[in-house]
């Protein structure tokens, strides 16, 4: 079974600062690794999926990258409306799996 | 646009069981797939397990593995997800989301959770 662990469980940032979270795996997911932001009271929003690619009408300053075990989400300069906890998630299409990471606070600092 | 509405909140006594349904408004289910998440109070998400509902197929996380059945109508685009033996630890707010199918700029093959629903609470209590 494949795990996923988050760092830092929580990072403070000014805003307009750049932010970066870890995702990584327990063993090799190659690129099958997508990101959720959510906010208090409001359920999850897809950001990134593939690693990298954006989802449609996320912002650009938000960034994916990584493959194999270790994936990074990158926040340009952070906004006011992007702090929240983001979750990184391993998914298998057949059978159908996921597997969410811990996520990692964004708080403003 | 397709909208994921669920059920109301539930209070439920140990060990009882609860049902917990998602209905597709604006829309149908196609053949997406519908995944059930839960968090709760304070804590992360928690993959369940979904269902095809063309296909009617089903997977469960390990953990849920004979406590919960998740089962479709497509007639009415509506799915449903039954926990039964319920503890005071599946107080939790469930979700629906859908699974949709995305291609990257390699024409490599993804899923994404890009609907939710507004979640359920399910307070276990005696």
């Amino acid at each position: 079974e494949i795990v996923m662990t988050q760092s830092p469980a929580t990072l403070s940032v000014f805003p307009g600062e750049r932010a970066t979270l870890s995702c990584r795996a327990s063993q090799s997911v190659t690129n099958k690794v997508a990101w959720y932001q959510q906010k208090p009271g409001q359920a999850p929003r897809l950001l990134i999926y593939g690693a990298s690619t954006r989802a449609t009408g996320v912002p650009g300053r938000f960034s994916g990258r990584g493959s194999g075990t270790d994936f990074t989400l990158t926040i340009s300069s952070l906004q006011s409306e992007d702090f929240a906890v983001y979750y990184c998630q391993h998914y298998i299409s057949w059978p159908l799996t996921f597997t969410f990471g811990p996520g990692t606070k964004v708080d403003i600092k | 646009q397709v909208q994921l509405v669920q059920s109301g909140p539930e209070v439920k006594k140990p060990g009882s069981s609860v049902s917990v349904s998602c209905k597709a408004s604006g829309g149908t289910f196609n053949n997406n797939a519908i995944i059930w998440v839960r968090q709760a109070p304070g804590q992360g998400l928690e993959w369940m397990g979904g269902i095809i509902p063309m296909f009617g197929t089903t997977n469960y996380a390990q953990k849920f593995q004979g406590r919960i059945t998740i089962t479709a109508e497509m007639s009415t685009n509506t799915a449903y997800m039954e926990v039964t033996s319920l503890r005071s630890d599946d107080t939790a707010l469930y979700y629906c989301a859908r699974k949709n199918d995305y291609y990257d700029s390699n024409g490599y093959y993804h899923d994404g959770l890009d609907i939710w629903g507004q979640g359920t609470m399910v307070t276990v209590s005696s």
